[in-house]
């Protein structure tokens, strides 16, 4: 199947210092990338959709500043979390839409975010 | 709003023992649904889907049926194996993103 990768799969940062996170499609194109964020024993939050070449559309309550997204690349994507404070320690999934049905997405592994 | 209600972990049973997962869902009209299934260290994968009531998904021996009339679609094994030890999420899909349960960790004795 197809697989999505993510980089780094851990990250330990001080606080008030920036994260990027890359999530790549390495077997096909993705127009479309959701970054999720998972709380323990908590569901899958979408944070928001990234349109490969276009401004990323986040969910209600998302903070569009501090969580920014660029989608470059039709097998790339990147989430920095800017100015990480110890509330932004969180495990962070990326999926790319291979097609336009939603049950295309294939999920990356995710990243453990830790600030310290 | 559309949400996926599915029950807490976690789950331990014996090899061979029969699985159900519980899911209900919340939603305005009529969803597909979807399980998908984590193992340690590796991303979500789908694992079954249903798109209309009465549709029954099945993948590597587990089955869920879509039931309209109580919004359900709970997840069943016949008879499990250690290799099905992972997280399970059941999911929806709501205005084309997909809305997740908060996932079931299953445990399986040898």
């Amino acid at each position: 199947g197809a697989v999505v990768s993510q980089h780094p799969s851990r990250v330990i940062c001080k606080s008030g210092t920036s994260v990027k996170i890359e999530c790549r499609s390495l077997d096909f194109q993705a127009t479309t990338m959701f970054w999720y964020r998972q709380f323990p024993k908590q569901s899958l939050m979408l944070m928001a959709t990234s349109n490969e070449g276009s401004k990323a559309t986040y969910e209600q309550g998302v903070e569009k500043d501090k969580f920014l997204i660029n989608h470059a690349s039709l097998t790339l994507s990147t989430l920095t979390v800017t100015s990480a404070h110890p509330e932004d320690s969180s495990f962070y999934i990326c999926s790319a839409r291979a097609g336009a049905r939603a049950d295309t997405q294939y999920f990356g592994p995710g990243t453990r975010l830790t600030v310290l | 709003g559309d949400s996926v209600t599915q029950m807490e972990g976690p789950v331990t049973l014996s090899e061979e023992a029969f699985l159900t997962i519980n899911c209900t869902y919340t939603a305005t009209g009529y969803p597909s649904l979807f399980w998908y299934v984590q193992y340690p260290g590796e991303g979500l994968q789908l694992l079954l889907k249903a798109t209309k009531a009465d549709d029954k998904g099945s993948n590597k021996g587990f089955e869920a049926t879509y039931r309209k009339e109580t919004t359900s679609f709970h997840l069943e094994k016949g008879s499990v194996q250690v290799s099905d030890s992972a997280v399970y999420f059941c999911a929806l899909n709501a205005d084309d993103k997909i809305i997740f349960g908060k996932g079931t960790r299953l445990h399986i004795l040898p």
